[in-house]
C-alpha cells in the first residue's frame, strides 16, 4: 500500500518568518494530496489540497506544490502567526485509500 | 449539516471489556473511514467502507478489532477484549466518492 513520509517532525519559527513541510510517497498511482491541521484535542482538518493534475495551488498565507515525478509535495505558509501552531499532516490518496504521514508539530513563537 | 458524528467522546475501561465506538457520516457520503492516532504511530487508517461495504480492513490490528457498516447512516468499531494498548483516539471520518475527508471529533479511549 501507499506509505508516505513527511519531514520535518518538528519546526519552530518566529512570528513572520516561512515555514516548509514535505512529504514524499510511493504508490504513483496516488492523485490526491491533501494537507490537514490539527490543534490540541481537536480533530484533523483540511487546510488546502491539490490534484495530481495541478504542479501549485495557493491559498491566502497557505501554499502547495507537487512534483510527481520525483513524487513528493511540499506545504508552505508565509507569515506565520501564532495561531498557525499546531500539528499539520499531509496525505496521499489511491481510489478510497487514503494514508497519511507521521506529522509535524510546528511552533510559531511570537 | 452536523458533520461526522461519533459516540462517545470519552470512555474509560478496564481491561477485558468490550468496546464498541459509534459513527454517523455526513448525509450523502458513501465513503467511510476508521482511524485510530496514537503518539508513537499518529493516524493510521484502520479500515474503510465504500457504499456500505468493507473495502480494506489490513489495517486493523487484531481479531480483537471489528467494524461493521449496517446501513449508509451507521457503523460501528468494536474491540473485544480491550486492552490497554488500545488507547488512543479513534476518528471516524467520510466523504463523497473521491472527495474531500471530513473527520469526526474523535472517541478518546483509554483502557486501564
Amino acid at each position: 500500500g501507499e506509505n508516505v513520509e513527511q519531514h520535518p517532525s518538528t519546526l519552530s519559527v518566529q512570528e513572520g518568518d516561512s515555514a516548509v513541510i514535505k512529504c514524499t510517497y510511493s504508490d504513483s498511482a496516488s492523485n490526491y494530496f491533501p494537507w490537514y491541521k490539527q490543534e490540541l484535542g481537536k480533530r484533523p482538518q483540511l487546510i488546502i489540497d491539490i490534484r495530481s493534475n495541478v504542479g501549485e495551488k495557493k491559498d491566502q498565507r497557505i501554499a502547495v506544490t507537487l512534483n510527481k515525478t520525483a513524487k513528493h509535495f511540499s506545504l508552505h505558509i508565509t507569515e506565520t502567526q501564532p495561531e498557525d501552531s499546531a500539528v499539520y499532516f499531509c496525505a496521499a490518496r489511491v481510489d478510497n485509500d487514503m494514508r497519511f504521514g507521521a506529522g509535524t508539530r510546528l511552533t510559531v513563537k511570537p | 449539516d452536523a458533520g461526522v458524528i461519533q459516540s462517545p467522546r470519552h470512555e474509560v475501561t478496564e481491561m477485558g471489556q468490550e468496546v464498541t465506538l459509534r459513527c454517523k457520516p455526513i448525509s450523502g457520503h458513501n465513503s467511510l473511514f476508521w482511524y485510530r492516532q496514537t503518539m508513537m504511530r499518529g493516524l493510521e487508517l484502520l479500515i474503510y467502507f465504500n457504499n456500505n461495504v468493507p473495502i480494506d480492513d489490513s489495517g486493523m490490528p487484531e481479531d480483537r478489532f471489528s467494524a461493521k457498516m449496517p446501513n449508509a447512516s451507521f457503523s460501528t468499531l468494536k474491540i473485544q477484549p480491550s486492552e490497554p494498548r488500545d488507547s488512543a483516539v479513534y476518528f471516524c471520518a467520510s466523504s463523497t466518492g473521491l472527495g474531500t475527508i471530513y473527520f469526526g471529533e474523535g472517541s478518546w479511549l483509554t483502557v486501564v
